[in-house]
């Protein structure tokens, strides 16, 4: 069954540090991976998504993530963090339909002045 | 070009009641998922609807049913209403759902139920 750990609950950074968000997944198959961003009462935007080809991709507000199939991992990444970067952060994991998604329980991150 | 909307943002229910929430698709999407986000957690998927038809669905009991119109909108019900149903309730909508596409979500409405 495909499944998606997101090891870390709450990650606080100072603003200006690097930034690294964790997930791992579990998955039978090819395995279709994206990164949402969530902010207080509103809905998930995407970040990013891999499905195929290189395995570092970019994608909007300055992230990037890895697809490790060695490691099953897919970390998101950000040089440099800005104040309005402090969000809920969701990597997910889906079928090629996207019509059994599995997200993760997400990681909180505070940015300190 | 509009995203996607949901309604209504915020709905107070009782237990046993049954409820019916609302999503418009973005323009051009034919495809609708539903998830439920529990307080602290991430959204699960609940099922989705391609073309009128449902696509697949989690592990979710038949109490909760949904329904696509014509112009790809979409409704989730929910009969007899536990309290453990309180959560935010997002839709996504996609352009088709036979290949891998971006799902664009909508704001959630937020349902507690006493």
């Amino acid at each position: 069954a495909q499944s998606v750990t997101q090891p870390d609950i709450h990650i606080t950074v100072s603003e200006g540090a690097s930034l690294e968000l964790r997930c791992n997944y579990s998955y039978g198959a090819t395995p279709y991976l994206f990164w949402y961003v969530q902010s207080p009462g509103q809905g998930l935007q995407l970040l990013l998504k891999y499905f195929s080809g290189d395995t570092l991709v970019q994608g909007i507000k300055g992230f990037e993530a890895e697809f490790k199939r060695s490691q099953s991992s897919f970390n998101l990444r950000k040089p440099s963090v800005h104040w309005s970067d402090a969000a809920e952060y969701f990597c997910a994991v889906g079928a090629r339909n996207n019509n059994d998604m599995r997200f993760g329980a997400g990681t909180r991150l505070t940015v300190k002045p | 070009e509009t995203g996607v909307t949901q309604s209504p943002t915020h709905l107070i229910k009782t237990r046993g009641q049954q409820v019916t929430l609302r999503c418009s698709s973005q323009s051009g999407h034919n495809t609708v998922s539903w998830y439920q986000q529990a307080l602290g957690q991430g959204p699960q998927f609940i099922f989705q609807y391609y073309r009128e038809e449902e696509n697949g669905r989690g592990n979710f009991p038949p109490r909760f049913s949904g329904l696509q119109f014509p112009n790809y909108s979409s409704e989730l019900n929910v009969n007899a209403l536990e309290l453990d149903d309180s959560a935010l309730y997002l839709c996504a909508s996609s352009s088709s759902g036979g290949q891998v596409e971006t799902q664009y979500f909508g704001p959630g409405t937020r349902l507690l139920v006493l």
